[in-house]
């Protein structure tokens, strides 16, 4: 069955560092990936979706990669402020293509 | 960017009452929800997918008849949870599809059951 992992449960890093959170999946071929930021007691909010033919993609200081060759996704957030720190979601559609399912998330912590 | 309601934000009940969790997409139309279930410091898992005007599909080893899924209007997606117990304490998160061709989700902010 499909399975995704996000490797790193916590980072902690200093303010001003680029973060990078690691996503991998097994067992599929997602035609994309979406990365997700959740705050605590609250619902999940939609960041970037990067498409399979898709090396890279920017939105101000984040940087999501794709590489299906490695199944992996890298997501970079750069010059980082206590202001991110949250939990950071991967998620890809089910095989079914009917849902979104969801890595167990990597909470970062940005310290000034 | 398109917003989902849910009401209560959080609800405390006691053992064997039913509770009903509300969602609404406020400024577009959702032809399919999605309800998930978050245990603390653990992933949103799909509960069941909810399409307006037919029956529910759910996910394996979710209870259909635990957890009620009305989805009567393009607009509106209720969740019911019969018959509660301590263990169905969770964080309960509803999302819709803004369609057009977008695969992004909408994420309501969620609702807190606490059962006594």
């Amino acid at each position: 069955s499909q399975k995704i992992e996000q490797n790193s449960e916590a980072l902690n890093i200093q303010e001003g560092k680029t973060a990078t959170l690691t996503c991998n999946y097994t067992n599929y071929s997602p035609a994309y990936l979406q990365w997700y930021r959740q705050d605590p007691g609250r619902g999940p909010v939609f960041l970037l979706l990067i498409r399979e033919n898709e090396k890279e993609k920017r939105k101000e200081r984040l940087k999501v990669t794709f590489d299906t060759t490695l199944k992996q996704s890298l997501f970079h957030i750069t010059a980082s402020q206590p202001a991110d720190s949250a939990t950071y979601l991967c998620a890809l559609r089910n095989q079914a293509g009917t849902a979104l399912i969801f890595g167990k998330g990597t909470t970062l912590s940005v310290s000034s | 960017g398109a917003v989902v309601s849910q009401h209560p934000s959080r609800v405390i009940c006691k053992s064997g009452t039913s509770v009903k969790i509300e969602c609404r997409s406020l400024d577009f139309q959702a032809t399919t929800m999605f309800w998930y279930r978050q245990f603390p410091k653990q992933s949103l898992m799909l509960m069941a997918t909810s399409n307006e005007g037919s029956k529910a599909t759910y996910e394996q080893g979710v209870e259909k008849d635990k957890f009620l899924i009305n989805h009567a209007s393009l607009t509106l997606s209720t969740l019911t949870v019969t018959s509660a117990h301590p263990e169905d304490s969770s964080f309960y998160i509803c999302s819709a599809g803004a369609g057009g061709g977008t695969d992004t989700q909408y994420f309501g902010p969620g609702t807190r059951l606490t059962v006594l």
